[in-house]
């Protein structure tokens, strides 16, 4: 079946560090791959998402890019900030009909300034 | 921005009783969904919900796991007979429309609510 492997945590940084979070997937055919984010608090937000090969998916400086040939879709930023320590989590969709999202365990992330 | 809301945040019960989560999705969202997260595990699947029956349920989601949209606001999750292994973190989730639609692919998830069962 369906599953992702996320780097595991807790990741800390120092301010204006450069992230990388690992994300790699196993999945049939050609699934969307998505980055969540969760701060302290709140629900599971959309961070950025990409839907096929190569395409590269960027929101508030972050970046991943779906890999094909390494089934891989990797969180990057140039220069992290404190307000970006939370949960990240890699997800995928398969594409074959249903809707359900399948997760990485999350990746804890803590700037320290 | 509408958001979607969960209620308790926080839920503690004895092993056996009944719980029934709360989730009021955004307003016109026809896509819902429950997930749960045991603690260090991952985020998991459970069910989802279109057109007032369910579209999907992992092996998770067992007899003892009911789902209702009783008054087209609320969505709901019953757990008729909790158990330890029932502790976690649920959360509610959902979407306007199907995947293939522009722009109504992306799941709106809420704050969760945390189970602990004694």
């Amino acid at each position: 079946g369906d599953s992702v492997t996320q780097m595991e945590g807790p990741v800390t940084l120092s301010e204006e560090a450069f992230l990388t979070i690992n994300c790699t997937y196993t999945a049939t055919g050609y699934p969307s791959l998505f980055w969540y984010v969760q701060y302290p608090g709140e629900g599971l937000q959309l961070l950025l998402k990409a839907t096929k090969a190569d395409d590269k998916g960027s929101n508030k400086g972050f970046e991943a890019t779906y890999r094909k040939e390494t089934t891989s879709f990797h969180l990057e930023k140039g220069s992290v900030q404190v307000s970006d320590s939370a949960v990240y989590f890699c997800a995928l969709r398969n594409n074959f009909g249903n809707e359900k999202l399948t997760f990485g365990t999350g990746t804890r992330l803590t700037i320290i300034p | 921005e509408p958001e979607v809301t969960q209620t308790p945040s926080h839920q503690v019960t004895q092993m056996g009783q009944e719980v029934i989560l709360r989730c009021v999705p955004i307003s016109n969202h026809l896509y819902f969904y429950w997930y749960r997260q045991i603690l260090g595990q991952k985020v998991e699947f459970l069910v989802s919900f279109y057109n007032n029956e369910i579209s999907e349920k992992s092996e998770i989601f067992d007899d003892q796991f009911s789902v209702e949209r009783p008054d087209g606001s609320n969505f709901t999750l019953k757990i008729r007979s909790t158990k330890l292994e029932d502790s976690a973190m649920y959360f509610c989730a959902s979407k306007p429309g199907l995947a293939g639609e522009r722009g109504t692919d992306t799941q709106y998830f809420g704050p969760g609510t945390r189970l602990t069962v004694l």
